[in-house]
């Protein structure tokens, strides 16, 4: 069973168009978490969510809307797509709370912008 | 504020030989400390971690990595090298605050070896 999935894992697009990444873990965690990865691996985290509610909302232009419909799914809408949002998308999950600071992290959807 | 320095962006070894990652931290408080690996086309996965406790700590593949408080330092390292190894491999740290929701992680190390 994968542990955290992420669809889908390839998505090529055009400038302007509207696009959502969609995210599950069937861990149990109550945490989960955006990244992005640019060409050069550097890992920049965008969002967190805690139990539904948001926690961490980093400088990303509002053209990011995460939404978390229950805790084991975290979708992300990137409306007006640009050339710079081109990238690899990580969702992540973990349960502070409990102890368990390690990330469990998705495969990825790597975008690629037209 | 706290912050993650990998030394080298790129280190390139020999098969069978030692492989030595660099990982700097800074923060105010002792946070917990994890080592993750990133194969090509992959998402990242946990190699060690940790919280407190034993100062050296041993994880999956024969690596280990020793939390060294006064350097505030947690270097990866693995005595022999195998071409399965390569990869990137990140260093990060949770400072524990707010939670511990917040994870930082390092700007990541390519390992190559070679044959």
């Amino acid at each position: 069973d994968t542990a955290v999935s992420q669809t889908p894992k390839y998505l090529v697009t055009q400038m302007g168009n509207d696009k959502s990444i969609k995210c599950e873990q069937n861990l149990g965690h109550d945490t989960m978490y955006w990244y992005k990865q640019d060409s050069k691996k550097f890992l920049k985290i965008m969002f967190s969510y805690n139990n539904k509610e948001l926690i961490i909302n980093e400088t990303v232009p509002n053209r990011f809307s995460p939404k978390s419909p229950d805790k084991a799914h975290l979708n992300l809408h990137i409306n007006s797509l640009e050339l710079g949002d081109s990238a690899v998308y990580f969702c992540a999950s973990s349960r502070p709370r409990e102890g368990v600071t390690e990330q469990f992290f998705g495969p990825g959807t790597r975008l690629t912008v037209l | 504020a706290q912050s993650v320095t990998q030394l080298g962006s790129h280190v390139s070894v020999s098969e069978g030989a030692l492989v030595l990652l660099r990982c700097n931290y800074s923060s105010s408080v002792p946070p917990y400390l994890f080592w993750y690996v990133q194969y090509p086309n992959q998402g990242l996965q946990l190699l060690l971690k940790y919280t407190t406790g034993a100062t050296l700590v041993k994880g999956i593949n024969g690596f280990e990595a020793e939390f060294k408080k006064s350097e505030t330092s947690f270097h990866l390292t693995k005595p022999s090298a195998h071409m399965s190894d390569a990869a990137e491999y990140f260093c990060a740290v949770n400072p524990l605050e707010g939670g511990g929701f917040k994870t930082i992680f390092g700007a990541g190390t390519r390992l190559f070896v070679k044959a």
